[in-house]
């Protein structure tokens, strides 16, 4: 089963509006990450929020992490075109590993 | 870009054909972990270190997966008998902190088994 997942498969956008992505999570964490990965390359990190942050704040993005109903979001303003990515969160866990969701697809159109 | 090299960035191989890969990690980094992406876009955790040591494997790495992390030398990791389903994109990263820190990638070797 996902310890970590995002809430949607594929999102459109027009140039220039904001979108948001959001992921659940299932065990106690100490950090969730947002990752962004471009097609043939490998994820980058985007945003990393500590579990005693609420929210954190990267250029146009916003992560946003709700411990108690176990969420993050992660919003993107004024997006472009090369925002186009599949976007990730992860998690840690106690066992030394960093878990991925299964990513959500953005696309920007021009 | 990413500071983590990864090579060969494609391979082909039949199967039972053995398959290797290569990740030097960033400088400094103590920890590596390696990933398997399937074309689906799922991770599957195979194995991570810090510095020489195993901290994590799972099963599948028991058995036909080796991995290591020699000090001086770039990792690897090694499928001893290719089979089609290990088809996938293999991902290394480091990372200064483990798994509550960034994790830095590499672009990956994408293994097609015929």
């Amino acid at each position: 089963s996902q310890l970590a997942e995002e809430n949607s498969w594929a999102l459109s956008v027009h140039e220039g509006e904001s979108v948001t992505v959001n992921c659940s999570y299932k065990t106690s964490i100490t950090a969730l990450q947002w990752y962004r990965q471009k097609s043939g390359k490998g994820p980058a990190q985007l945003i990393l929020i500590r579990s005693n942050e609420r929210e954190k704040r990267n250029g146009r993005l916003r992560a946003t992490l709700d411990t108690s109903s176990q969420s993050s979001s992660l919003s993107i303003t004024a997006t472009r075109c090369e925002d186009t990515a599949v976007y990730f969160c992860a998690t840690d866990t106690n066992a030394y590993k960093v878990i991925f969701g299964k990513g959500t697809h953005l696309h920007v159109l021009p | 870009n990413s500071k983590v090299i990864q090579t060969p960035r494609y391979l082909v191989k039949g199967q039972g054909q053995k398959a290797k890969m290569r990740c030097i990690p960033e400088k400094g980094h103590p920890v590596v972990f390696w990933y398997q992406q399937n074309k689906n876009n799922e991770f599957k955790f195979l194995i991570n270190f810090q510095n020489q040591e195993v901290l994590q494997q799972i099963d599948m790495t028991e058995k036909r997966f080796s991995a290591e992390c020699p000090s001086n030398s770039p990792c690897s990791l090694e499928i001893q008998s290719s089979e089609a389903g290990d088809s996938a994109l293999y991902l290394c990263a480091s990372s200064l902190l483990g798994n509550t820190g960034q994790l830095y990638f590499g672009e990956g070797s994408k293994l097609t088994v015929l």
